[in-house]
């Protein structure tokens, strides 16, 4: 039981390039989410997911989309790159057993835009 | 606006003593609030929760008082310990499935 995975650990893209991050989960969570993580700022989410084929906007969607084919799966993508978005990102996902939406978060990718 | 704060970045406690991390909220239509340990180059796992319809829950050496009245909510740390340096994020939750953080408190523990 891997919990929450995340794919790569570590990139550093030159401004205007695209990358994708990978979440996978194995607990058959139905809500996903992705955070970026900034000095002071506390965890801000970007985009999230309640179901397989779904997704909405959170408090910093802009230069981010998201999608969700898979129940598994939340990928993260960036179309061009700017230094604005490095970050740390964090991908978690919940269920919705309790009303509390406890969160399970990977161990993060830490992204740096040159 | 800021929904969740957590106005002290930092806090040192000694081993042994009791920390207290506190966050304040604004919005009265949250009715969970969780609590999340973060340590360096991981990812936050969760402490403790408590639902608004409560003032206190306890888990081990974990304590959450909530004040609703005051829209102020505490972690209490008893006896801290030097693997509980770490960032204490809370968090709460309106039942959107979504959850709003604070800026988060680093606590140093000190042998």
């Amino acid at each position: 039981n891997a919990g929450v995975t995340q794919t790569p650990k570590f990139r550093v893209l030159k401004t205007g390039q695209s990358m994708t991050l990978l979440c996978a989960q194995d607990m058959n969570h139905e809500y996903m989410y992705w955070y970026r993580q900034d000095p002071g700022m506390g965890l801000r989410l970007i985009h999230y997911s309640v179901g397989e084929g779904t997704t909405a906007k959170g408090e910093v969607p802009d230069g981010y989309n998201v999608s969700r084919l898979k129940k598994q799966n939340f990928l993260l993508g960036l179309e061009s790159a700017a230094p604005s978005q490095t970050s740390v990102y964090f991908c978690a996902s919940s269920d919705t057993l309790t009303g509390a939406y406890e969160q399970y978060f990977g161990p993060g990718t830490r992204l740096t835009v040159t | 606006d800021q929904q969740v704060k957590q106005n002290s970045p930092s806090l040192s406690v000694q081993e042994g003593r009791i920390s207290i991390l506190n966050c304040d909220y604004t919005n009265s239509m949250f009715d969970y609030f969780l609590w999340y340990k973060k340590y360096p180059a991981e990812g936050p796992t969760f402490l403790i929760s408590i639902s608004s319809i409560k003032d206190k829950n306890e888990d081990g050496r974990f304590t959450v008082f909530l004040n609703k009245s005051a829209k102020h909510l505490s972690l209490h740390i008893v006896p801290s310990q030097p693997g509980d340096s770490a960032v204490y994020f809370c968090a709460a939750s309106s039942n959107t499935g979504k959850l709003i953080f604070g800026q988060g408190t680093t606590l140093q523990v000190k042998p």
